[in-house]
């Protein structure tokens, strides 16, 4: 199993909702990742967490709130969010930082309105 | 600190031609060196990386990749285009030491033409 599984895929929220977005692994990987991906960027790291820790926040705002459950699962909570965090939220697991490669989720796609 | 560039946002290749994508890296070690692939509304998939070894580095679906570090240089190649080659292209680059922390390049859009 090499799958990295996303749900929803799709989310529309309100700026006064409060949402979770969820990502699972079942590969035995204790590196996970939150990406941001604007249409026709680059993804952009937001959260790692290493052995279910949090290692690097890439200075995200606090409406966003990333939890590392166990070692399978990662949530990443929105609250209150604006317009403008519309993307294509990635999760991503490898079997630790850096070295090894990421096995991708297909993304979630958000919508702020 | 890191980074990456990739020459070109847009590469147009007839199917049958040859697949050149090109990838530049700046890193203070020594480097560790991924493509990967992104269609549509998916995630990304890993094509091939280059940790230490063999330069010339094959990976999925016929694309490889050499390492140059003379040249810094790591540039993807695919000897003859597939219609399912067309697709978003992203090289990234990972520093050996401390924590890590992947960067991708800005990506190169693949468009193949019958």
């Amino acid at each position: 199993d090499t799958e990295v599984t996303q749900t929803p895929k799709h989310l529309v929220m309100g700026m006064t909702n409060k949402k979770s977005l969820k990502c699972e692994q079942h590969m035995g990987h204790r590196a996970m990742y939150w990406y941001k991906q604007k249409a026709k960027k680059p993804p952009e790291l937001m959260f790692v967490y290493s052995y279910e820790k949090l290692s690097i926040n890439e200075s995200v705002p606090s409406r966003f709130s990333p939890e590392c459950p166990n070692s399978s699962l990662l949530n990443l909570h929105l609250h209150a969010l604006q317009p403008e965090d519309s993307a294509l939220y990635l999760c991503a697991s490898s079997e630790r930082t850096g070295v090894s490669e990421a096995f991708f989720g297909q993304g979630t796609r958000l919508t702020v309105v | 600190a890191q980074s990456v560039t990739q020459l070109g946002s847009h590469v147009s290749v007839s199917e049958g031609a040859l697949v050149l994508l090109r990838c530049n890296y700046s890193s203070s070690v020594p480097p560790y060196l991924f493509w990967y692939v992104q269609y549509p509304n998916q995630g990304l998939q890993l094509l091939l990386k280059y940790t230490t070894g063999a330069t010339l580095v094959k990976g999925i679906n016929g694309f490889e990749a050499e390492f140059k570090k003379s040249e810094t240089s790591f540039h993807l190649t695919k000897p003859s285009a597939h219609m399912s080659d067309a697709a978003e292209y992203f090289c990234a680059v990972s520093d050996s030491g401390g924590y890590q922390k992947v960067t991708f390049g800005t990506g190169t859009k693949l468009q193949v033409i019958p």
